[in-house]
């Protein structure tokens, strides 16, 4: 079956590093997302990775492991703004979205 | 970036009748839109893929006749919730892909569904 695994919840500091990992098992693989959501609006798209490595993009980076079936958003700098959910995403052959259940990201000061 | 928009953003309606939701997108053409429903503290759940001048694709287990979906233009696909129920209440998105390989989706604002 097709399966996204992320933590639930996680909390940090303001100004530190945070790593959310995912794992996923998709049929066929066409790409693995990142998403931001903030409580009551729609996903903001982050990320993208199809190949393995890191892309960076800021304060976030991406990384994809295809043979592990992994990837991890990595957040620097953190900021208060940057509490939210952040939601994995594989795409499979036919090009749908299998989601994760998204992790919570709590900042503190 | 592709901008896509719903409306309405949020909808109270009463037990039993039928809410119409549009998707456009504003500045690109999308031949296929996707439609979600989010519970509270819970992922996206895709209801169905919106093909356009074609049916749509239901996920098991969605009811295609309690959930209309017509896509009838390149910028258009609406979702209409009939005869609505206090268990349809949810937060509906839809998105776009925004390029040919599916590998950027871009999504509506959302719409909150409250039914009484």
């Amino acid at each position: 079956g097709q399966n996204i695994d992320q933590p639930t919840e996680m909390t940090a500091t303001e100004g530190a590093i945070v790593q959310i990992n995912c794992t996923y098992q998709t049929s066929g693989f066409n790409g693995l997302f990142w998403y931001q959501q903030h409580a009551g609006e729609a996903p903001t798209f982050l990320s993208y990775n199809v190949l393995d490595g890191l892309e960076e993009k800021g304060r976030f980076s991406s990384f994809l492991s295809r043979s592990k079936g992994y990837s991890y958003l990595l957040l620097k700098e953190l900021q208060m703004q940057d509490s939210a959910s952040y939601l994995c995403a594989g795409m499979d052959s036919n090009y749908q979205l299998i989601w994760g259940a998204g992790t919570k990201l709590i900042i503190k000061p | 970036g592709a901008v896509v928009s719903q409306h309405p953003s949020r909808v109270i309606c009463k037990s039993g009748t039928s809410v119409k939701i549009e998707c456009r997108s504003l500045d690109f053409q999308a031949t296929t839109m996707f439609w979600y429903r989010q519970f509270p503290k819970q992922s996206l759940m895709l209801m169905a893929t919106s093909n356009e001048g074609s049916k749509a694709t239901y996920e098991q287990g969605v009811e295609k006749d309690k959930f209309l979906i017509n896509h009838a233009s390149l910028t258009l696909s609406t979702l209409t919730v009939t005869s609505a129920h206090p268990e349809d209440s949810s937060f509906y998105i839809c998105s776009a892909p925004g390029t040919p390989d599916y590998n950027e989706q871009f999504f509506g604002p959302g719409t909150r569904l409250t039914v009484l």
